[in-house]
């Protein structure tokens, strides 16, 4: 089955430190990449997205992801977190599969202390 | 625009009752999706429908299920509640065939607590 992968569960930064989330998936076919996420109280929101093309892909906020296709990855980075950067981070992969189906990971909740 | 709106926002039932949830989808997206989000968990997958029809499932049981509405709003139907389908019910809207034209937009959510 397809699953995807999220290395680290809490991950605590000072603020200007620099992130980067680990995201790995499992499944050899064609993929849309997704790295979305949710701030306290609030709704997943959209940071990134990889369809095709250039592997670096920059998204909102100063994010940034790079698809490795040979290592089945697309690790998220910042290089430098704020802290309003607080929130969970979730990565998702949508197979091609006939219908538009996402798979999440656990998830990633960062802390960014000022 | 609007986004994607879902009701209620919040919401108590007791084990072995029924409940209905409802989205509308940003206008133009013809397709829904609904997923589960368990506490601590990424969402889970549970139904895409476009055009009224189920294209898609995921592994949840029969007591759950869904339909779309010619105006392209869905209802989410859980059936004999469980201690364990409380979660947040998140649904998505997106255009069916071309997920990179406007992405794939989520609610806010509705809050489920079976007690």
């Amino acid at each position: 089955a397809q699953s995807v992968s999220q290395h680290n569960h809490h991950v605590i930064l000072s603020e200007a430190a620099s992130l980067e989330l680990g995201c790995n998936y499992s499944y050899g076919g064609t993929v849309n990449l997704f790295w979305y996420v949710q701030y306290p109280g609030q709704h997943l929101q959209l940071l990134l997205k990889y369809f095709s093309g250039d592997p670096l892909v920059k998204g909102i906020k100063g994010f940034e992801a790079e698809f490795i296709k040979s290592k089945f990855s697309f690790n998220l980075r910042k290089p430098s977190v704020q802290w309003s950067d607080t929130a969970e981070y979730f990565c998702a992969v949508m197979m091609n599969t006939g219908f538009q189906k996402l798979v999440f990971g656990t998830g990633t909740r960062l802390l960014v202390s000022p | 625009d609007a986004g994607v709106t879902q009701s209620p926002t919040h919401l108590i039932k007791t084990r072995g009752q029924h409940v209905t949830l409802r989205c509308s989808p940003i206008s133009g997206h013809k397709s829904v999706s609904w997923y589960q989000q368990v506490l601590g968990q990424g969402p889970q997958f549970i139904f895409q429908y476009y055009e009224k029809e189920e294209r898609g499932r995921g592994n949840f049981p029969d007591r759950f299920s869904a339909r779309q509405f010619p105006n392209y709003s869905s209802e989410l139907n859980v059936n004999a509640l469980l201690l364990g389908d409380s979660a947040l019910y998140l649904c998505a809207s997106s255009f069916p065939t071309a997920p990179e034209r406007g992405g794939y937009t989520f609610g806010s959510g509705t809050r489920l607590t079976v007690v």
